[in-house]
């Protein structure tokens, strides 16, 4: 298994602009999350899907959307790029939705920066 | 807002020592879950505490929960330098359908 992949691991956008970041998984997990990090901070949450079609807003979900089309897919759209959008973003998943044993397998993350 | 907020912030020992880490949380808590994060790298999942439970280990890690002071300790024994890492909890509570991070120790070992 791949675990969870994401791409561009590198990008860098002009303010106002829009792009998608990718995510995958190959373990069929019901569960996936985007988070981003910003320096010496821990991770905050930006979007969540219980399952192909479900989403839900996080902590900081102003500027980004996403969709799950698929179990496998959760992409993540910035819709107009603005400097406070620059950051480290990971995508996670796990096997269901709030089990108490449930863990996160995360992606490598996306570094983003927005001029 | 985060849940969960580890002491030190960063915590520098020398190659053999033993790390401990702390966490406190502000909300009673399903599970309590530790993950490390190398430099550049995604987290990856240590181990997982439930409410229920008040220690565990896993190899070189034993990890306690006293949920009367809403609080977690990460014991890391005899410490490497590739234990060189930050540090996180993460906590799942109630019916919410996410975990929310602390802000992390950033472990040094020296060799």
């Amino acid at each position: 298994n791949a675990g969870v992949t994401q791409t561009p691991k590198f990008q860098v956008l002009k303010t106002g602009q829009s792009m998608t970041l990718q995510c995958a998984q190959d373990m069929n997990h019901e569960y996936m999350s985007w988070y981003r990090q910003d320096p010496g901070m821990g991770l905050r949450l930006i979007h969540y899907s219980v399952g192909a079609g479900i989403t839900d807003q996080g902590e900081v979900p102003n500027g980004y959307n996403v969709s799950r089309s698929t179990t496998e897919d959760f992409p993540l759209r910035l819709l107009s790029a603005a400097p406070s959008q620059t950051s480290v973003y990971f995508c996670a998943s796990s096997r269901t939705s709030g089990g108490t044993t449930d863990t996160q397998y995360f992606g490598p993350g996306t570094r983003l920066t927005v001029l | 807002s985060q849940q969960g907020e580890e002491d030190p912030q960063a915590l520098s020992i020398q190659e053999g020592e033993n790390a401990t880490m702390n966490c406190s949380y502000k909300t009673s808590i399903n599970n309590l879950q530790w993950y490390r994060q190398n430099s550049g790298r995604g987290l990856v999942h240590l181990i997982l505490i439930r409410s229920n439970e008040r220690e565990k280990h896993s190899g070189r890690l034993r990890v306690t929960l006293d949920t009367s002071k809403k609080s977690s300790s990460l014991l890391i024994t005899a410490s490497r330098a590739a234990d060189t890492a930050s540090y996180f909890c993460a906590t799942h509570s109630g019916s919410a359908r996410q975990l929310t991070f602390g802000s992390g120790t950033q472990l040094t070992v020296l060799p």
